[in-house]
C-alpha cells in the first residue's frame, strides 16, 4: 500500500542552525502534504499545506520565514526549520494524499526535533 | 470553523476492561472522522475510519459509529488488551483535506 516515509526520525541541532526535514511518498505521487506539529502531550496543530509546485498555505500564527516547506517534486516535500530555537523542539509530521485516495491520509512516521 | 473535543485522559484500566472515548465534533458540510492511534516513540497510525452518518468503522476490535445527530464519533472496545496502551487521537477531514485533531486520550491498559 501507499506509504509516507520522513527523514530523519530524530534530530538533535545547536540553536541558530537550520535543519531539513523530508517527507517522501514512495508509492504515490503526492499532489499535496501537510504539515503538522506536536508538542509534548498536546494535540497535532497543522503548520502548512503544500501543494506540489506552488508556494505553501501557512496556517494562521505559523512563521513562514522561520517554517520554509518545499515541495519540489510530486513524491518529496521539505520542511526547513531556519535559526532553530530550544522552543522549536518539537515532533513533526507530514501527511500526503493523492487524487484518488479519496479521504485517506497517509502519514509519515514523525521527526524529532531538539534544539539545544 | 471546524473542532474536535475528546475526552480529557489519562485512562487507566485494566486487561479485559471496556473502553469508551468520547469524540465529538463540529463541523459545516459533512466530513469524515478518524480515529488515529500513536505507540510510545511513533508516528500517526489510522485505526479506522467513517465517511458518512451511520457509518461503522472497525479494526482491531476497536469500533466508533458515526452520529450525526449527536456530533459524536466515540471510540469503544470490549475488552483492552496491554498493547493498546497508547494515545488515541479523534480527527475530522474537512471538505479542504485538513485534519483537525482532538488533544489526545492518553491510555494506559495494565496487565
Amino acid at each position: 500500500g501507499a506509504v509516507v516515509s520522513q527523514h530523519p526520525s530524530w534530530v538533535i541541532c545547536k540553536s541558530g542552525t537550520s535543519v531539513k526535514i523530508e517527507c517522501r511518498s514512495l508509492d504515490f505521487q503526492a499532489t499535496t502534504m501537510f504539515w503538522y506539529r506536536q508538542f509534548p502531550k498536546q494535540s497535532l496543530m497543522l503548520m502548512a499545506t503544500s501543494n506540489e509546485g506552488s508556494k505553501a498555505t501557512y496556517e494562521q500564527g505559523v512563521e513562514k520565514d522561520k517554517f520554509l516547506i518545499n515541495h519540489a517534486s510530486l513524491t518529496l516535500s521539505t520542511l526547513t526549520v531556519t535559526s532553530a530555537h530550544p522552543e522549536d523542539s518539537s515532533f513533526y509530521i507530514c501527511s500526503a494524499s493523492f487524487h484518488n485516495s479519496g479521504n485517506t491520509i497517509y502519514f509519515g512516521e514523525g521527526s524529532w526535533l531538539t534544539v539545544v | 470553523g471546524n473542532s474536535v473535543t475528546q475526552m480529557e485522559g489519562p485512562v487507566t484500566l485494566s486487561e479485559e476492561a471496556f473502553l469508551t472515548i468520547n469524540c465529538t465534533y463540529t463541523a459545516t458540510g459533512y466530513p469524515s472522522l478518524f480515529w488515529y492511534v500513536q505507540y510510545p516513540g511513533e508516528g500517526l497510525q489510522l485505526l479506522l475510519k467513517a465517511t458518512k452518518a451511520d457509518d461503522k468503522g472497525s479494526n482491531k476490535g476497536f469500533e466508533a459509529t458515526y452520529r450525526k445527530e449527536t456530533t459524536s464519533f466515540h471510540l469503544e472496545k470490549g475488552s483492552v488488551q496491554v498493547s493498546d496502551s497508547a494515545v488515541y487521537f479523534c480527527a475530522l477531514l474537512g471538505s479542504n483535506y485538513k485534519l483537525t485533531f482532538g488533544k489526545g486520550t492518553l491510555l494506559t491498559v495494565n496487565p
